[in-house]
């Protein structure tokens, strides 16, 4: 069954970078757009990143653009955020999510369970 | 960028009743394709996301048919038609027609009365 396993969150201080990344089996990864989105504790969602499935074209949400960059190694069926600069309003759970796409998204139809990222000094 | 604004959000609900929110959008979610990219996912707490409908009106498999979504251009609803103890939870409508960005509306609460 598809799976999709985030982690490397963690609490670090603002200004400094954290790389999440997300393992995806159960399909077949190299033939799917993947997302990141995120959630502030106890707020709504916010997409964050999107890389096309061959890593071709990438889009991010102004938010990010800049610091955050996503990327993707087919070979080991993984995909990444690296995040730099980071702010306390990074502050939130991080989803890595499957969308399929046909010059618009379909939504994200399976989604990891999320990786806390907690900016603080 | 599309602002997506639900209605309400909050919504106490007895077990067994009809439920329904609205989602708004700022401009037409028609893509050239024809589609309409109006997508609704429901959050269980402390878990992540499912989606339940795509394309205004499509259930996914494993969601009830108890959900339903309907409306065109600008106006989308999503109706529960007998609320059960395990739909509890928060809903939200996204739209994937004009991006980037997507985007996401505030989300509803649905709780209990």
């Amino acid at each position: 069954q598809v799976q999709l396993v985030e982690s490397g969150g963690g609490v670090v201080q603002p200004g400094r970078s954290l790389r999440l990344s997300c393992a995806a089996s159960g399909f077949t990864f190299s033939a799917y757009g993947m997302h990141w989105v995120r959630q502030a504790p106890g707020k709504g969602l916010e997409w964050v990143a999107v890389i096309w499935n061959d890593a071709n074209k990438k889009y991010y949400a102004d938010s990010v653009k800049g610091r955050f960059t996503i990327s993707r190694d087919n070979s080991k069926n993984t995909l990444y955020l690296q995040m730099d600069s980071l702010r306390a309003e990074d502050t939130a759970f991080y989803y890595c999510a499957r969308a399929i796409y046909s010059g618009a998204w379909f939504g994200h139809d399976f989604w990891g369970q999320g990786t806390l990222v907690t900016v603080s000094s | 960028d599309v602002v997506l604004t639900q209605s309400p959000l909050s919504l106490p609900v007895t077990l067994g009743q009809p439920a329904s929110i609205s989602c708004r959008s700022s401009q037409s979610l028609v893509y050239s394709d024809g589609n309409t990219y109006l997508n609704w996912y429901h959050q269980r707490p402390g878990q992540s996301p499912r989606r339940l409908i795509y394309k205004v009106s499509i259930r996914d498999s494993g969601a009830p048919d108890r959900f339903s979504g309907s409306g065109s251009g600008t106006d989308f609803t999503l109706k529960i038609s007998r609320v059960e103890a395990e739909d509890l939870g928060v809903y939200y409508c996204m739209q994937g027609t004009h991006w980037p960005p997507i985007t996401f509306g505030q989300g509803t609460r649905l709780d209990i009365k």
